[in-house]
């Protein structure tokens, strides 16, 4: 069974840095792009960017290119900021796309983790 | 960037009832490999986004049959036949030909 699993809630401070996770399961995670996606509270959905696990090329979204870094390791990929801020406060999931070729179709999505920021 | 635009934004149904949601994007979103992507999710109160619909019509393994999307070119159409309790959420469009991707703002279902 295909999964993505998140790592845990993150309680921080304005200024701390934070790095969050997503490991796929139940695929070869190198063959397919993984997405990372915002939801502030009680909004909708917006996308941050996309990395290929195989070679870590990443695109980032014009309105967070500068605001975060994705990265990959080894059948996992990270989400990092170097300096929080409260407007930083969502749920932020990862979601995997369908195929490597064509347009953009995502299937699986991660659980969710959740980040507060909070002084 | 292409402005996905869903209504209604509150979609108040009664048990049974159909329910239709309508998007409208800014551009058509027809891919260099002639498929328009156009996706339909689910989220649950609580929950993470399901994805229901892909490339305008096709339905999810798993997805009731009562889900079915159509549309082409700029507006596109989610509906349920009958609408059951566990179909109370916020549905959100999405389109997949143009960087960066972009979501419609969703629209809520509620049972009346």
């Amino acid at each position: 069974e295909v999964q993505l699993v998140q790592s845990g809630a993150e309680v921080k401070k304005p200024g701390e840095s934070l790095k969050i996770s997503c490991w796929g399961a139940g695929y070869r995670f190198a063959d397919y792009w993984v997405a990372w996606a915002r939801q502030m509270p009680g909004e909708g959905l917006e996308w941050m960017g996309i990395i290929n696990p195989a070679d870590s090329e990443t695109k980032y979204s014009p309105s967070f290119e500068g605001q975060v870094i994705i990265s990959a390791d080894i059948n996992i990929i990270y989400l990092q900021w170097s300096s929080l801020r409260a407007s930083d406060s969502a749920i932020y999931y990862c979601a995997r796309l369908a195929s490597a070729v064509g347009g953009y179709d995502f299937d699986y999505w991660g659980q969710g983790t959740l980040v507060t920021v909070s002084s | 960037d292409v402005v996905m635009i869903q209504s209604p934004l509150f979609l108040p149904v009664t048990l049974g009832q159909p329910a239709s949601i309508s998007c409208r994007s800014s551009q058509r979103l027809v891919y260099s490999d002639g498929n328009t992507y156009l996706t339909w999710f689910q989220q649950r109160p609580g929950q993470s986004p399901r994805r229901l619909i892909y490339k305008v019509s096709n339905r999810d393994s798993g997805v009731p049959g009562r889900f079915s999307g159509s549309g082409s070119g700029t507006y596109f159409t989610l509906k349920i036949s009958r609408v059951e309790a566990e179909d109370v959420g916020v549905y959100y469009c999405m389109q997949g030909a143009y960087w960066p991707l972009t979501f419609g703002g969703g629209t809520k279902v509620e049972i009346k």
